[in-house]
């Protein structure tokens, strides 16, 4: 069964850092999305990404943010000075495209728990 | 404003008894509802989408109740297997809009 796949499983960094996330989608999928999780909290949108570029950002994707989708198949969370409320789990998501009035599902990664210190 | 409340729980239930989870949505706008399972410091993963007219998978059933803004879901006989946080969820924006996640309602079967 095709799966999203996210790199590393667990990030520790230090506060100020940059960081990247790693996510590769499922491949025929055209809609790609970052959350995350803080601990004990909801699952929270970011930013979504359609047609290489950002459809939709959050309050909480400001300038420390930021995608890419470098070459058609990795797509990437950049943190670029990590703040220790960074400390989450962001979960990278992709879907294809709706067809025929019918929605469809997005699929998770399973997650890459990112802790600042 | 685009809010998803839902019962925080948690719920603890023995094995084979029925359970409901209700939700709620502030956006009129919204256009596609779901619910998803997330297991312990899993990802979330999808249930079941809801449908105006209602849906049954199995033991679930989900219900959707546009008038009202509110998303319930169902499980009956329940097992030591479905303990999990059952999240409610909602498509704002049309195909290319983003999942609006609840905070989740905490299910524990016990035998």
């Amino acid at each position: 069964e095709p799966e999203v796949t996210q790199t590393p499983s667990h990030q520790v960094t230090q506060m100020g850092q940059e960081v990247i996330l790693r996510c590769v989608p499922i491949s025929n999928h055209l809609y790609f999305y970052w959350y995350r999780q803080i601990l004990g909290q909801k699952v929270e949108f970011l930013v979504s990404f359609y047609n290489n570029e950002i459809s939709e950002k959050s309050e909480i994707f400001d300038d420390q943010f930021s995608v890419e989708r470098p070459d058609g198949s990795n797509f990437t969370l950049k943190i670029r000075s990590t703040k220790l409320e960074d400390s989450a789990m962001y979960f990278c998501a992709s879907r294809s495209l709706q067809g025929y009035g019918k929605d469809t599902e997005a699929f998770f990664g399973q997650g890459t728990r990112l802790t600042v210190v | 404003r685009k809010e998803v409340e839902q019962d925080p729980g948690p719920f603890n239930v023995p094995e084979g008894a029925t359970v409901a989870f209700n939700c709620t949505y502030s956006n009129s706008a919204s256009q596609s509802f779901f619910w998803y399972r997330q297991d312990c410091r899993k990802e979330p993963k999808l249930l079941m989408s809801v449908y105006s007219s209602g849906n049954e998978d199995g033991r679930f059933t989900a219900q959707l109740n546009r008038a009202s803004q509110y998303i319930s879901l169902l499980i009956r006989d329940s097992k030591l297997s479905d303990s999990a946080t059952y999240l409610c969820v909602v498509r704002y924006g049309g195909s290319q809009g983003n999942l609006i996640f609840g905070k989740g309602t905490k299910l524990s079967v016990k035998p």
